[in-house]
């Protein structure tokens, strides 16, 4: 199964509070979980990525936590500030000749001032 | 470094009609992409060029789709004819490596089939 599957959809958070979005997968040759982050009208941006040999990765305010025996992952975003209301979106790659990026359907986060 | 450009960035045609769209990724990137993203969706690749020659073209509709790399830089993606489903964005990316980490996305053309 080449999906990903994304949730929440929609996602309201208070400045300062912790965004929590997940996703899971079926497919366990995938080999490389990123999370990118999309403004209206801008292309989606790197904001931070995990392989599967490791459990959480931190990067300033963004944490990804990696479960490989649930088949799941998670982006955590510490301190929600208004500039990051955005979508975000995980995705993974299977590797090989072709490295194509598998992406969720999206979370639309709101982080209200 | 320069960002993937891609032009136009909005295009309105009647259906049936044909569009075609550019991209020039970043200097020395030798992998290029091209996605569909439909509103409210996440983007799924269309065509994975490596240099000039096709990688990936698996999920292109090839009836009505096209794209080519001429010599390895610039790409043109072709719809002919289009249809109101192919109202969407179109991203085209490139990295710099075979692995696809660190993909670098333009700001992708807007188009809307009426």
């Amino acid at each position: 199964q080449q999906q990903v599957k994304q949730s929440p959809q929609s996602l309201i958070v208070q400045k300062g509070g912790i965004s929590i979005i997940n996703c899971a997968y079926e497919n366990t040759a995938f080999d490389y979980f990123p999370w990118y982050q999309q403004f209206p009208g801008k292309g989606p941006a790197l904001l931070i990525a995990i392989r599967p040999d490791v459990s959480e990765k931190k990067e300033g305010r963004f944490t990804i936590s990696f479960n490989k025996s649930a088949k799941q992952f998670s982006l955590h975003i510490m301190d929600s500030q208004p500039g990051d209301s955005a979508t975000y979106f995980c995705a993974a790659t299977l590797g090989g000749a072709t490295n194509k990026l598998i992406f969720g359907t999206g979370t639309l986060l709101a982080v209200q001032p | 470094e320069a960002g993937v450009a891609q032009s136009p960035r909005y295009k309105i045609i009647e259906k049936r009609q044909s569009v075609a769209f550019w991209c020039n990724p970043i200097s020395g990137h030798a992998t290029l992409y091209w996605y569909q993203q439909i509103l409210g969706q996440g983007p799924k690749l269309l065509i994975q060029f490596q240099n000039n020659g096709v990688v990936d073209d698996s999920q292109l509709p090839k009836d009505r789709f096209s794209a080519e790399r001429l010599k390895g830089v610039d790409s043109t993606l072709k719809i002919q004819p289009a249809k109101l489903e192919d109202s969407a964005v179109y991203l085209c990316a490139s990295s710099s490596d075979r692995t696809g980490h660190g993909y670098t996305f333009g700001s992708g053309t807007r188009l809307t089939v009426v």
